[in-house]
């Protein structure tokens, strides 16, 4: 059965730093690429970055200019998020999804984490 | 970016009804648009890719389709545990993948 378990959120002040990480499971996880998708709250979907299979290509979302870095460790299957210089309208439910190959969606979702940045 | 345009961002049904939710993108997508499905509390789940094929696990009321810039998705006959939000996506361009606004299916 193939898992994404995210871990790492939390509450975090204007300008700090998180990593959020991404165990896999039930897959062959470093023949994927993978991705970062966040949820304001009651609000929709936002795609936030890309990572193909063996980190040779990576994508993010203009909006972070810069502050968020992808990456990924295939012998421990997992993936990261590190999220520097956080604003309060990063907080979101970040989501740690599987994506299937060349049509680019997302058959595989985890639970989420939630980061919110407040003082 | 490829904007992605859902209609209606609301409907009210019953069990039973046919359902028919509305996608459009900002310029040809081909086939590359995906839809969704987010229950109160969790994560997405993944109903239709390519516009058309259903993922497996799926039930056969859902379907999907549509090409180029207008897209649809169906519910035959709908069940209470398809009252949620409906999200589709497009892939044909990256980055960014871009979602439309969701449309919430509400108990009539």
């Amino acid at each position: 059965e193939v898992q994404l378990v995210e871990s790492g959120g939390g509450l975090v002040q204007p300008g700090g730093s998180l990593r959020l990480s991404c165990a896999a499971s039930g897959f062959t996880f470093s023949t994927y690429s993978m991705n970062w998708v966040r949820q304001a709250p009651g609000k929709g979907l936002e795609w936030v970055s890309y990572i193909s299979s063996g980190s040779s290509t990576i994508f993010y979302a203009d909006s972070l200019k810069g502050r968020f870095t992808i990456s990924r460790d295939n012998a421990k299957n997992s993936l990261y998020l590190q999220m520097n210089s956080l604003r309060a309208e990063d907080t979101a439910v970040y989501y740690c999804t599987r994506d299937q190959g060349s049509l680019y969606y997302f058959d595989y979702w985890g639970q989420g984490a939630l980061v919110t940045v407040s003082s | 970016d490829i904007q992605m345009t859902q209609s209606p961002s609301s409907l009210s049904a019953s069990v039973g009804d046919r359902v028919i939710i509305a996608c459009r993108a900002s310029q040809s997508i081909s086939s590359y648009l995906h839809w969704y499905q987010q229950k109160p509390g969790k994560a997405p789940k993944l109903l239709i890719y390519g516009a058309s094929s259903l993922q497996s696990g799926v039930p056969s009321r859902f379907s999907g389709s549509g090409s180029g810039t207008d897209f649809t998705l169906t519910i035959s006959s709908l069940q209470p545990e398809d009252f949620a939000i409906y999200y589709c996506q497009q892939s044909y361009t990256t980055p960014p993948l871009t979602f439309g606004g969701g449309t919430k299916v509400e108990v009539k």
